[in-house]
């Protein structure tokens, strides 16, 4: 598992929908969380997927498929305050989390 | 408030000192994880402690050592300080950290300054 890919920035509009993806190695996958992180502040749990398909909870979905090592996290109604890192995590084989560089998301009125 | 408290808040210091950091976890967390964060950088996983044992090492340098105690609080050990050991220092916590749902709580992080 690992090697996680995730655009390093983005930029949408307020009221928008926007999809943040994240590709990943898929040997030993285990599980993918999302995270939100403010500016110098702590992570913060948006979403969990081990199964294949959509999660959703809310304005935020996440989707999976494991055999494509592909998800996405689908934002909608975006709000000012949505502007914030996003970051997808895989869950190794010992259960640690192992997390991509992160997405900036900038919202924009 | 994810129950996770880290101390100090900030920390400046010089290049070749020693600093301890410390992470009390969640009421009924027997996991504990650190992870170090360089500006711009995604979250590095260093080390994760399970019920005062070592469970997983991951990026840690040598310079860099850590333990659990009976109490479960953890704390983290970086000496010989260099000026790219500057960054945030966060502490998360799970439940068990033994499966693979394994959500973790972050603290509010230490940022160290190594000046």
């Amino acid at each position: 598992g690992q090697n996680i890919d995730q655009p390093t920035e983005m930029t949408a509009t307020e009221g928008a929908i926007v999809q943040i993806n994240c590709t990943y190695q898929t040997s030993g996958f285990n599980g993918l969380f999302w995270y939100q992180q403010h500016a110098g502040e702590a992570p913060t749990f948006l979403s969990y997927n081990v199964l294949d398909g959509l999660e959703e909870k809310g304005r935020f979905s996440s989707f999976l498929s494991r055999s494509k090592g592909y998800s996405y996290l689908l934002l909608k109604e975006l709000q000012m305050k949505d502007s914030a890192s996003y970051l997808c995590a895989e869950v190794t084989g010992a259960n640690n989390l192992f997390f991509g560089t992160g997405t900036r998301l900038t919202v924009i009125p | 408030d994810s129950g996770v408290t880290q101390t100090p808040k900030h920390l400046i210091t010089a290049t070749g000192q020693r600093v301890t950091l410390r992470c009390s976890p969640r009421s009924g967390d027997l996991s504990v994880y650190w992870y170090q964060q360089s500006l711009d950088q995604g979250l590095q996983f260093l080390i994760h402690y399970y019920n005062g044992e070592e469970r997983a090492k991951g990026n840690i340098l040598e310079r860099f050592s850590a333990q659990q105690f009976p109490d479960l609080h953890s704390e983290l050990n970086l000496s010989s300080l260099e000026l790219g050991d500057s960054a945030l220092y966060f502490c998360a916590s799970s439940v068990t950290g033994t499966s693979s749902y394994n959500e973790q709580f972050f603290g509010p992080g230490t940022r160290l300054t190594v000046l």
